[in-house]
């Protein structure tokens, strides 16, 4: 089965980088996707890595390392609306996405 | 209206009450899916449908029965429900193998159930 490994809570100031962790025990998927989903919203999709290294998308990134079995989300520049919970996922084939439990991102100021 | 609309966002049943979720995109997607969110827990994949045809359904108690009638709709029918099964129920779209946004999930701001 898939099994997808978050740290459940991370919190940082304002400003400051923070980097969220997905370790994961499974292969054979397409793709390593990050979303995040706001208390009380629905998830929104924030980064998708078919291939190894690093997706630069604004003030967000995210790496994948299958040798590692190890991805990870880098928010640079935190603001306060960045406080939300952050998902990795993965993706098979016909269209089957299997997530992680989350990482609650607090941001202080 | 645009984007995946769900109803009702919230629903509260006894465990003998039949009842529906409804879910609808407006993307032009050809790929739905039913989630169930509980806390402190992964999102759990319950149904996927390509092109209208259900190809997953991930070891689902039979209490749940999805309906996915065209691209654009997708229902979760509901009986006799456990209290365990409250959750946010979110449903999703995406477009299917080989779109260019085939890897992109669009979600739902869900139902949150509650079984009594």
């Amino acid at each position: 089965g898939q099994s997808l490994e978050q740290p459940s809570e991370v919190t940082a100031v304002e400003g400051a980088i923070v980097q969220i962790n997905c370790t994961y025990q499974t292969s054979g998927f397409y793709g390593l996707s990050w979303y995040q989903q706001h208390d009380g919203g629905a998830p929104t999709f924030l980064s998708y890595n078919a291939l190894d290294g690093l997706e630069e998308t604004g003030r967000f990134s995210s790496f994948l390392s299958r040798s590692d079995s190890y991805g990870y989300l880098l928010l640079q520049e935190l603001q306060m609306k960045d406080s939300a919970s952050y998902f990795c996922a993965v993706g098979y084939n016909f269209n089957k996405f299997y997530f992680g439990s989350g990482t609650k991102l607090n941001v202080k100021p | 209206e645009t984007g995946v609309t769900q109803t009702p966002r919230h629903l509260v049943m006894g465990m003998t009450n039949k009842k529906s979720l409804k879910c609808e995109q407006h993307l032009g997607h050809n790929a739905m899916y039913w989630y169930k969110q509980s806390a402190k827990k992964p999102l759990e994949l319950m149904f996927v449908y390509s092109l209208e045809e259900r190809v997953e359904n991930n070891s689902v108690p039979s209490r749940f029965s999805p309906e996915c009638p065209n691209s654009s709709h997708l229902f979760l029918h509901l009986h006799t429900l456990q209290p365990e099964d409250s959750a946010l129920y979110l449903c999703a779209s995406s477009q299917g193998p080989g779109g260019a946004g085939a890897n992109v999930l669009t979600f739902g701001a869900g139902s949150r159930l509650t079984v009594l």
